[in-house]
């Protein structure tokens, strides 16, 4: 089955810590995005990647770190510069730029605690 | 910059009943994309219908359809013979160039 693929589920972690969080996708799509939802917001976007080895900023982009060595891997990395960590974090992916409407396709996610 | 509003942050329907959950827009772009997805309790993020601004014909996919009105830049799912299924969050997108714009949610809750 194709799909994204999120892990952990749940993750904790202690203040100053950095923390990496999994991404997967076997859906062979070109773009792959990095979302952080807080309860009463909607998603807001902290990291996107068009194309291997390239990635741009989002709008939150602050104590967040990503690479992209491989089409099907987008790992984000939240720094312990990252004020207030706690949140759902969502993966998503598309085709790409240039090839239809864009929609994205989203992972389970994946609950951080920092504490 | 483009922006996406939903100003209705709880709705309820009864069983089997119509709803019509609210979107607005702001953009100067003439040709876009315009989503609906659906966050139910397990925080899965599911494609409930999309809509290209080009096409006047309003999209349908099953009980969920929009009525989209580009002048107005309004952008409403429309919910009929609700099942206890539907109840979840629902987030209207813009397709801004290369990312998603997304409104803070609405959250329906469905009564039997």
């Amino acid at each position: 089955d194709g799909g994204i693929t999120q892990s952990p589920k749940y993750l904790f972690r202690k203040e100053g810590q950095n923390v990496t969080l999994s991404c997967e996708q076997n859906l062979n799509h070109d773009a792959m995005y990095w979302y952080r939802q807080d309860p009463g917001q909607g998603l807001r976007l902290i990291y996107y990647s068009q194309i291997v080895n390239d990635f741009q900023k989002g709008d939150i982009a602050e104590g967040y770190s990503v690479s992209r060595e491989k089409k099907e891997s987008f790992p984000l990395t939240v720094t312990s510069a990252q004020k207030n960590p706690t949140a759902f974090y969502l993966c998503a992916s598309s085709i790409g730029p240039g090839t239809g409407t864009y929609e994205q396709y989203f992972g389970p996610g994946t609950r951080l605690t920092v504490t | 910059a483009q922006t996406v509003t939903q100003s209705q942050p709880e709705m309820s329907v009864q069983e089997a009943e119509t709803v019509t959950l609210s979107c607005t827009y702001d953009t100067s772009e003439s040709d876009y994309y315009l989503f609906w997805y659906k966050q139910p309790p397990s925080r899965q993020m599911i494609l409930v219908i999309r809509q290209e601004a080009y096409k006047q014909q309003n999209a349908t996919e099953n009980r969920f359809s929009v009525n989209f009105q580009k002048a107005a830049k309004s952008f409403s799912l429309k919910i009929s013979d609700s099942q206890l299924g539907d109840a979840a969050m629902y987030f209207c997108a813009y397709r801004s160039f290369d990312k998603l714009i997304f409104g803070t949610g609405t959250r329906l809750q469905v009564f039997p």
